[in-house]
């Protein structure tokens, strides 16, 4: 069975430091994995995807994200916060069939 | 270009009530979705189509109904409205299954 684990529901941050948002999934197969934004009022937004090439992804707007299969985790990073990435986030997983397992979400608060 | 686009934006009515959200997608996607997301941003998918076929087809009541005329369409049809089916809709489409996923603004629908 897949789930998928989004270990905090709110982030604040200041302007110009570093974002973590943390994801942990769990899955029978090699699993696809991907992270959302969803901005107010709006719908979500693809910020990267990893499927099983490259460990570390890069996605839009300087977020990436790192694939740790011992650890089944898949956190999302930037390095500086920008007023404009508060949002809400949501880390999703995919098996090989056709379900999407979304996280509960994480709010991030950007303050300036 | 709006490439997943929902309509209505709003809808506001009242209990036990008909109504229909559209949804089109002008991507050349062969996969369509209706998610609903609660008050607490919690997204849970409801029914999936892919090239007209119902392929998804979660644990929603029966007063709920997706109907797709083509593979660029895919209308939600809900009878007798409930004061719980006060979410936001959306809808959103993929190449295929298990690929990204690109959402529409949603349908916020509100029962008086």
């Amino acid at each position: 069975a897949q789930s998928v684990t989004q270990l905090d529901s709110h982030v604040s941050v200041s302007e110009g430091t570093p974002v973590l948002l943390r994801c942990n999934y769990s899955s029978s197969y090699s699993p696809s994995l991907f992270w959302y934004v969803q901005h107010p009022n709006k719908g979500l937004q693809l910020l990267l995807k990893y499927t099983s090439a490259a460990t570390l992804v890069k996605g839009i707007n300087g977020f990436e994200a790192e694939f740790k299969k011992s650890e089944t985790s898949f956190h999302l990073t930037k390095p500086s916060a920008h007023m404009s990435d508060a949002a809400e986030y949501f880390c999703v997983v995919s098996d090989t069939g056709n379900q999407f397992y979304f996280g509960t979400g994480t709010s991030l608060t950007v303050i300036p | 270009d709006t490439a997943v686009s929902q309509t209505p934006k709003y809808l506001v009515t009242q209990m036990g009530n008909d109504k229909s959200i559209k949804c089109e997608q002008n991507l050349g996607h062969d996969t369509m979705y209706w998610y609903k997301q609660d008050s607490k941003k919690f997204l849970k998918i409801m029914f999936s189509y892919n090239n007209k076929e119902l392929i998804i087809n979660e644990t929603v009541p029966n007063r709920f109904s997706p109907k797709s005329p083509d593979k660029a369409h895919l209308n939600l049809h809900i009878n007798s409205l409930e004061l719980g089916d006060s979410a936001v809709y959306f809808c959103a489409s993929s190449q295929h299954p298990n690929q990204p996923q690109h959402f529409g603004d949603g349908t916020r629908l509100s029962i008086l």
